[in-house]
């Protein structure tokens, strides 16, 4: 089955670039979702198909996809932005749906 | 949008439970929909989707042959029902739209399932 590679966390001070990447074998030929999760609320979309925003989400938040990495990259990092981030694809081998194990943002 | 899931509570092992899912603000039966589930100190994690018209269903590896997704488009709810429950189950549910090139959005607030002897 298709794995996503995340790494457990990433600490940046405020104001700074924090850079979350997913890993995946040719995972730039699919479209990767992006999702933040803060502690006791549900998940949320923050960007999809690679790199597109909904509505609402700052452009701070931008996404890339490239040959075997996805990169979530978050300008002038908030305290409001800690949160776990999870990226996600479609197998469409499977029809199933794989998550990234996710990633924890601290804020320093 | 607005998806509110309810059903969730403690079990024991063996036992089974039905997650509902109700949608309103948008045309239910043009989406697909989702469950997904995350475990304390887990990550995030797919269980089951069903197509717009119910007529497919798709299962993660953990729960194939335990769980059944089914959907109800006149009264807009989405049902996960739950059997043979493990300890392992126990998580929060998320019911989810699935729509575009395969994301969600939007999320309900979760229903908690504890599974424990």
């Amino acid at each position: 089955s298709y794995v996503l590679t995340q790494p457990p966390s990433v600490s940046v001070p405020p104001g700074q670039t924090a850079r979350i990447t997913c890993g995946g074998y040719n995972i730039g030929s699919n479209s990767v979702h992006w999702y933040q999760q803060k502690t006791g609320q549900a998940p949320v979309l923050v960007v999809f198909d690679d790199s597109d925003r909904p509505s609402g989400i700052p452009e701070r938040f931008f996404g890339s996809n490239s040959e075997n990495t996805a990169t979530l990259t978050i300008s002038g990092v908030e305290a409001a932005d800690e949160a776990d981030y999870f990226c996600q694809v479609w197998d469409s081998l499977s029809d199933h749906v794989v998550f990234g194990g996710g990633t924890t943002l601290t804020v320093l | 949008v607005e998806l509110v899931e309810s059903g969730g509570g403690s079990v024991k092992p063996g036992e089974s439970l039905r997650l509902s899912c109700v949608a309103s603000g948008f045309k239910f039966s043009d989406y697909y929909m989702s469950w997904i589930r995350r475990a304390p100190g887990k990550g995030l994690e797919w269980v089951s989707y069903i197509t717009s018209n119910g007529d497919n269903m798709y299962y993660s590896d953990s729960v194939k042959g335990r769980f059944s997704v089914s959907r109800d488009n006149s009264k807009n709810i989405l049902y996960l029902q739950m059997n043979t429950l493990r300890p392992e189950d126990t998580a929060t549910y998320y019911c989810a739209r699935y729509g575009g090139i395969r994301w969600f959005d939007p999320w309900g607030q979760g229903t908690l399932v504890t599974v424990s002897s």
